[in-house]
């Protein structure tokens, strides 16, 4: 079936980095664009970015919080997206998620049809 | 870019409905159409209920509809059951190829 399998929990110290992965299976990987979203303890949800996994090209989300640290890559060989955050802060706590485009590209919806199970990232001392 | 604002909590009675509102601006909910919503129930992954304002993914009961007004959209919830009971986030397309979610509504079935 169509699914986004992440990589397990991390637990960094501050200024530290991670790296987690979401593989799909039961599509075309390089069919749909991958979005990231995260969700800290108690609080709502905030978009990430989307990576193009046919092509690579990435967008962002316009936050200065997350200026230069978050960047997204895919291996298509194993159908793997990548988020890779920098710097880690303790107010990067979160769980993370990484979520399928509903639409088949180039044709994008920008809503969100599978999700992965999330990946908690603690960041602390 | 501005916030899309939700209010933090509704309620409504079995059998009843509900409207959660979000609101943006001009420049993102008044002019594109990418605009989506999520149930998610505690500990839970979310679950798109609407997408493109106002289509339903199949599965999704036909009680759950969108609408969009101006710069604010909005997910109502008819013949409310208790099972509905969840946090909602709208998601729009601001433009310049991002997007935001709303800060989310809780939504307590009396």
């Amino acid at each position: 079936q169509v699914q986004l399998v992440q990589s397990g929990a991390e637990v960094k110290r501050p200024g530290a980095s991670v790296k987690v992965s979401c593989k799909a299976s039961g599509y075309s990987f390089t069919g749909y664009f991958i979005h990231w979203v995260r969700q800290a303890p108690g609080q709502g949800l905030e978009w990430l970015g989307w990576i193009n996994p046919n092509t690579g090209v990435t967008s962002y989300a316009y936050t200065q919080h997350f200026q230069g640290r978050v960047a997204l890559t895919r291996d298509t060989s194993i159908s793997t997206a990548f988020l890779d955050l920098t710097r880690l802060r303790s107010d990067d706590t979160a769980v993370y998620y990484c979520a399928r485009d509903q639409g088949l590209l180039p044709a994008a919806i920008y809503a969100f049809d599978i999700w992965g199970q999330g990946t908690m990232v603690t960041v602390s001392s | 870019q501005s916030a899309l604002t939700q209010p933090r909590s509704v309620s409504g009675s079995p059998g009843h409905s509900v409207t959660i509102s979000c609101t943006g601006t001009s420049s993102d909910i008044g002019v594109y159409n990418y605009v989506s919503w999520y149930q998610q129930h505690p500990g839970k992954v979310p679950k798109v209920m609407i997408y493109d304002v106002n289509k339903r993914p199949s599965g999704v009961p036909d009680r759950f509809s969108g609408s969009k007004s101006g710069n604010t959209a909005s997910l109502t919830i008819s013949g409310l059951q208790a099972e509905d009971e969840a946090d909602y986030y709208c998601c729009a397309y601001v433009g310049s190829f991002t997007l935001m979610f709303g800060g989310g509504t809780k939504l307590t079935v009396l």
